[in-house]
Parts: C-alpha cells; structure tokens; sequence
C-alpha cells in the first residue's frame, strides 16, 4: 500500500490562529480525503481532496473553515481556520487504492496531525 | 438511524481466548466491508477486507459476512495483549462510513 506522512505531526496553537496539515504520498493516488477524529469519537470525512479542483466537503464542513488544495495526485493540506478549543481533534488523512490491478478500493491512512487549540 | 452500528465495548476477553466483534450495517446495496484496528494514539490501520458472503480468514482473523442479515464480524483466535485496541468497522456503498468502534481489551 501507499505510504502516506502528515505534517505536523502534533501541535499546539493559539485560538484564532490558523493551521495548515500536510499529506504525502509515495505513490500517484486518484482519491484523497480528509478526517478529523475527536477524542474518543469515530471518523468524521471533512471533505474530499480533489487534483486540479474544488475538494467536495461534507455536510457540516465549509471551504471557510476548512480550505484544502490538492496540487497534484501525492499531495494535499488541509488548513483550520480560525481555531477554536472545539478543533482540537486528531487530522487524517487518507488515501483509496485498489491493491491489485482491478482489486476493490481500500483506504489507508497516515499518522495523524494532533492538534490542540488553547 | 447509525449507518454502521458496533458497541462501544469495552470487551474483555481473557489472553488465548476468541474475541468476538460485531458490525451492523443498514445499505443493503453495501459491497465493501472492511475492519481497522486502531491503538491509542494511533492512526487505523486496515487488516481485513471482505466482499462477498461467508468467511475470509488471515492468520489469527477471520471475518465475517452474511449479507442477508446485514452484519460483518470479526473473530480474533488466541487473543494477545497486543491485541487490545478499538476495531473500526468501515462499510462502503456510495461512499464509506465508519463504525463508532469496539474497544478490545485482551486480559493477560
């Protein structure tokens, strides 16, 4: 599978300030998304990063809050606008391969941005 | 209604023993069924995928599938302490969605 690596790893970050993630992968990938996981809670898709346009965000999330870009097809950040204590969550991100040529689509994950807004 | 239901756990279950994990799903048009473990701290981490009814095993999992009834489980033989995580269940149909998660606890 891919190998994917997020940027920062963690941080810390004042309320009101903004935070861009960072995803890699080593691979050319078509699909690639964006969650956020709040402590003790399930996966929540923020949205998913489209290559060349707009990413198509879910209900509840907004390009405002949450702008992403997706430059090419190994690459994507995620920014949280406008921090507040309720953002702190952990940020993954993911990416859909089909392991073997015309295998069922899989996703995997990278390590995760822990953010904690203060 | 959940689209993917599990319980929270947590499950306990004593080392060497089958733990038993279960998933409902309501899409009956689902085709892809896949279970993450996931420790504290970390990110999901796939180990099984099954598409079609019955059973799929790999080493000490084995998972489950009855269409019919709508439910996947996952079966752990000779449960570790390395073991202990929470078990995502994740099921597809137009896009997919993920289960609240089991949390497994493998008592040495």
């Amino acid at each position: 599978s891919a190998v994917i690596s997020q940027k920062p790893s963690r941080d810390i970050c004042q309320r009101g300030t903004s935070l861009t993630i960072q995803c890699q992968v080593d691979s050319q990938v078509t699909m690639m998304f964006w969650y956020r996981q709040q402590p003790g809670q399930s996966l929540t898709l923020i949205a998913t990063a489209n290559q060349g346009s707009e990413a198509t965000y879910e209900s509840g999330f907004v390009i405002d809050k949450f702008p992403i870009s997706r430059p090419n097809l190994t690459f994507s950040t995620l920014t949280v606008s406008n921090m507040s204590p309720e953002d702190s969550s952990i940020y993954l991100c993911s990416v859909e391969e089909a392991r073997l040529a015309g295998g069922q689509e899989t996703q995997y994950f990278g390590p995760g941005t822990r953010l904690l807004v203060l | 209604q959940k689209e993917v239901e599990q319980n929270s756990g947590p499950l306990s279950v004593p080392e060497g023993a089958i733990a038993s994990l279960n998933c409902t799903y309501s899409d009956r048009g689902s085709q892809s069924f896949f279970w993450y473990r996931q420790y504290s701290g970390k990110s999901p981490e796939l180990i099984m995928s099954i598409y079609s009814n019955g059973d799929k095993e790999d080493g000490r999992f084995t998972a489950q599938l009855n269409k019919a009834s709508q439910y996947v489980s996952l079966l752990i033989r000779d449960s570790q302490p390395s073991d202990s995580a929470t078990y995502l269940c994740a099921v597809r149909y137009q896009k997919v969605t993920f289960g609240t998660g089991t949390k497994l606890q493998v008592i040495p």
